[in-house]
C-alpha cells in the first residue's frame, strides 16, 4: 500500500564511512526527487530524476550520487559520510511538472558519529 | 533573502481558536503554491493547494496575493489534532527543472 517507501529508516554510522538509502514509488509518477531536512528543520531539494534522467543538481557535494534504475526507483549513495551529512533525507515522487505537488516518502534519519 | 519566508512561531493558541499563518516569497515566477503539514518526525503531507481565488477545504482557508506575493492560511476552530509545523510551499517550472520551494514553517500548538 506504501506509496513512497524508504529504507532504511534509520541510520547510525561513522564518518569516513559509505552508505545508501533506497527509495521505491508504486504511484507510477516520473519524477523522483530527493530532499534534505536539517537540523533546523529546513526542507531542501538536492535532485531530481525524471524518467531516469537527472534534472536538478542542486549544488550538492560529490559524494552525493543519485541513481534511478527505473522511474520507479532513485537510490542515494554517499561517500565518505561527515558529521555534517546527519540529517533526514526524504525521497519523493510527482507526475513531470510536479504542479500538484509531491508524495513524500517517510524519510531516512541519518546520524554520523 | 530566503525565497520563501516565513514567521516559525510557535504559535500557541487554545483549542476553538480562529489562527493565521502568512508567508512570502522572493520570486514572481512561482507559479503553484500549497501548504504542507509535517507532524513531528513525520515527512511533510499535503495540506491544501492555493488558488488565486482563494479557496477552502473544511476549516482550512488558503488566498494568495499575487502582486505581494503573499499566501496565507487561517484555521478555524483549532483542533488539539492541528499542532503540527505548516509549511508554506512555492513551486517553479524553470529550464532547469519543476522544484518545490519550502520555507522554514510555522509551529503550531494548539492547547486545552
Amino acid at each position: 500500500d506504501t506509496a513512497v517507501s524508504q529504507t532504511p529508516k534509520y541510520l547510525v554510522t561513522q564518518m569516513g564511512n559509505d552508505k545508501s538509502i533506497k527509495c521505491e514509488q508504486n504511484l507510477g509518477h516520473d519524477t523522483m526527487y530527493w530532499y534534505k531536512q536539517d537540523s533546523k528543520k529546513f526542507l531542501k531539494i538536492m535532485f531530481s530524476y525524471n524518467n531516469k534522467e537527472l534534472i536538478i543538481n542542486e549544488t550538492v557535494p560529490n559524494r552525493f550520487s543519485p541513481k534511478s534504475p527505473d522511474k520507479a526507483h532513485l537510490n542515494l549513495h554517499i561517500n565518505s559520510l561527515e558529521l555534517g551529512d546527519s540529517a533526514v533525507y526524504f525521497c519523493a515522487s510527482s507526475y513531470r511538472g510536479g504542479s500538484y505537488g509531491y508524495t513524500f516518502g517517510s524519510g531516512t534519519r541519518l546520524t554520523v558519529v | 533573502r530566503k525565497e520563501v519566508e516565513q514567521d516559525p512561531g510557535p504559535f500557541n493558541v487554545p483549542e476553538g481558536a480562529t489562527v493565521a499563518f502568512n508567508c512570502t516569497y522572493s520570486n514572481s515566477a512561482s507559479q503553484s503554491f500549497f501548504w504542507y503539514r509535517q507532524d513531528c518526525r513525520k515527512e511533510p503531507k499535503l495540506l491544501m493547494s492555493v488558488y488565486s481565488s482563494g479557496n477552502e477545504d473544511g476549516r482550512f482557508t488558503a488566498q494568495l496575493n499575487r502582486a505581494s506575493q503573499y499566501i496565507s492560511l487561517l484555521i478555524r476552530d483549532s483542533k488539539l489534532s492541528d499542532s503540527a509545523t505548516y509549511l508554506c510551499v512555492v513551486y517553479i517550472l524553470t529550464g532547469g527543472g519543476n522544484k518545490l520551494t519550502f520555507g522554514t514553517g510555522t509551529q503550531l500548538k494548539v492547547e486545552l
